[in-house]
């Protein structure tokens, strides 16, 4: 049973313009939410979190996004670049950081075209 | 990521044989976290440790695997007798005691191929 769906296996984006990513939960008792970004070959590296008791977090391009009642949340990057080509993992947490063992979607594999 | 170490990074192993992946995390890191991923899927929870503890292991099968995260050296998870099945990319995260706002960051994976 999949706890975090992500449900755009690939999505393609121009250089320059938003992409937004989705991801839907089934556990209302998750409290914690992160974006991980990951290449070929390599560890996902973190891109940035949200605790349950917010609806927008933002760092430079990034944004995510929390719609509890919907059990949604959204990460949008803008300006896309070349560079954010790269599979994405929503994950999720029961506990109230990142640090606690998280359940993870399948991924969204972002193409950013020049 | 870089400071969460895993080794080997490539492992290939015939069937019945056992597999030992290690995993050293990242200094002042006293948790460990490992996780499995398939082809085309996203990453599973195996099992959670702290120093010669394991604190949740509800994602191991229960047979042929093992983990440990001993007072001295890496954290090793350790598959007996690997299946086919087994073949996948292994996942070490390590973070700082349970604090608000901590993420835990990941190594680089060991891909394990069983023939």
């Amino acid at each position: 049973d999949q706890q975090v769906k992500q449900n755009s296996p690939s999505l393609s984006v121009q250089e320059g313009r938003i992409s937004i990513l989705n991801c839907d939960y089934t556990n209302s008792m998750f409290d914690y939410f992160l974006w991980y970004k990951k290449y070929p070959a390599e560890g996902p590296t973190f891109l940035i979190s949200i605790s349950s008791i917010k609806d927008k977090n933002e760092d430079g391009r990034f944004t995510v996004f929390l719609n509890k009642s919907a059990k949604h949340l959204s990460l949008h990057i803008v300006p896309s670049q070349p560079g954010d080509s790269a599979v994405y993992f929503c994950a999720a947490s029961l506990g109230n950081s990142g640090n606690t063992p998280l359940v993870f979607g399948k991924g969204t594999r972002l193409s950013v075209i020049a | 990521n870089a400071g969460v170490m895993q080794n080997p990074r490539h492992l290939v192993r015939r069937r019945g044989q056992e597999a030992r992946l290690r995993c050293s995390p990242m200094k002042g890191h006293s948790h460990v976290y490992w996780y499995r991923q398939l082809p085309e899927e996203g990453l599973k929870f195996m099992v959670y440790l702290q120093k010669e503890n394991i604190i949740d292991e509800s994602g191991m099968p229960k047979e042929r695997f093992s983990a440990e995260f001993p007072k001295e050296g890496p954290s090793i998870l350790r598959i007996q007798q690997v299946v086919r099945g087994d073949s996948a990319a292994y996942f070490c995260a390590s973070s700082p005691p349970v604090g608000m706002n901590t993420e835990a960051f990941f190594g680089q994976g060991t891909r394990l191929t069983v023939v």
